[in-house]
């Protein structure tokens, strides 16, 4: 069974910060995602990644295989990027459901 | 991006009662759809792996008589708790893969068991 861990659980900011959110888990996997949970409960999905480095607007995701590692990184942090970021492993392809991390609580305060 | 639609969003029901939760993949059709749940403050677990016209497979730990789950049509999975308890009150959510095994998630459903 895959452990996935996550640092920090909970990191407060201020706003233009630069944040790194961190993950690492203890068996191979096929991908990794990044989910963002909102306080209501729903779940967006940020990236998929299976090597290297992914790039959406703000959000940076770089993920090393061989050290079994992978962080999130969060440019010019603002307020709107307050939630729960979810680190989830997904062992062998998309019939497998995914290992979720406990998450980090993030907040970005003005 | 996929749209997944989950239904009630929240739910209050009486201890002994059944509920039925549903997911439907507005724009997409998925043989493999995932059922989790996430009590407060944990993170999510798999509960079941639902296969469109097969049956699904559950988690270690995860009762198959309690949590019935149907995935009828590629668009359609239904999670139905039987004979609910205080215990059973979470959050439940739904998700299936797309083509580029990318995952598309439910908003949602809240259950509480009274």
């Amino acid at each position: 069974k895959n452990e996935v861990e996550q640092s920090p659980q909970n990191l407060t900011a201020q706003e233009g910060e630069f944040i790194t959110i961190n993950c690492s888990y203890s068996v191979g996997i096929s991908a990794l995602h990044w989910l963002q949970q909102h306080p209501g409960g729903g779940i967006v999905s940020l990236f998929m990644l299976s090597s290297g480095k992914k790039k959406h607007g703000r959000l940076i995701a770089t993920i090393n295989i061989q050290e079994k590692h992978s962080s999130l990184h969060i440019t010019a942090s603002h307020p709107r990027d307050s939630a729960v970021y979810i680190c989830a492993v997904s062992p062998g392809g998309g019939a497998d459901g995914l290992t979720f991390g406990k998450g980090t609580h993030l907040i970005i305060q003005p | 991006g996929a749209v997944v639609s989950q239904h009630p969003s929240r739910v209050i029901c009486k201890s002994g009662t059944s509920v039925k939760i549903e997911c439907r993949s507005l724009d997409f059709q998925a043989t493999t759809m995932f059922w989790y749940r996430q009590f407060p403050k944990q993170s999510l677990m798999l509960m079941a792996t639902s296969n469109e016209g097969s049956k699904a497979t559950y988690e270690q730990g995860v009762e198959k008589d309690k949590f019935l789950i149907n995935h009828a049509s590629l668009t359609l999975s239904t999670l139905t708790v039987t004979s609910a308890h205080p215990e059973d009150s979470s959050f439940y959510i739904c998700s299936f893969t797309g083509a580029g095994n990318e995952q598309y998630f439910g908003p949602g459903t809240r259950l509480t068991v009274t």
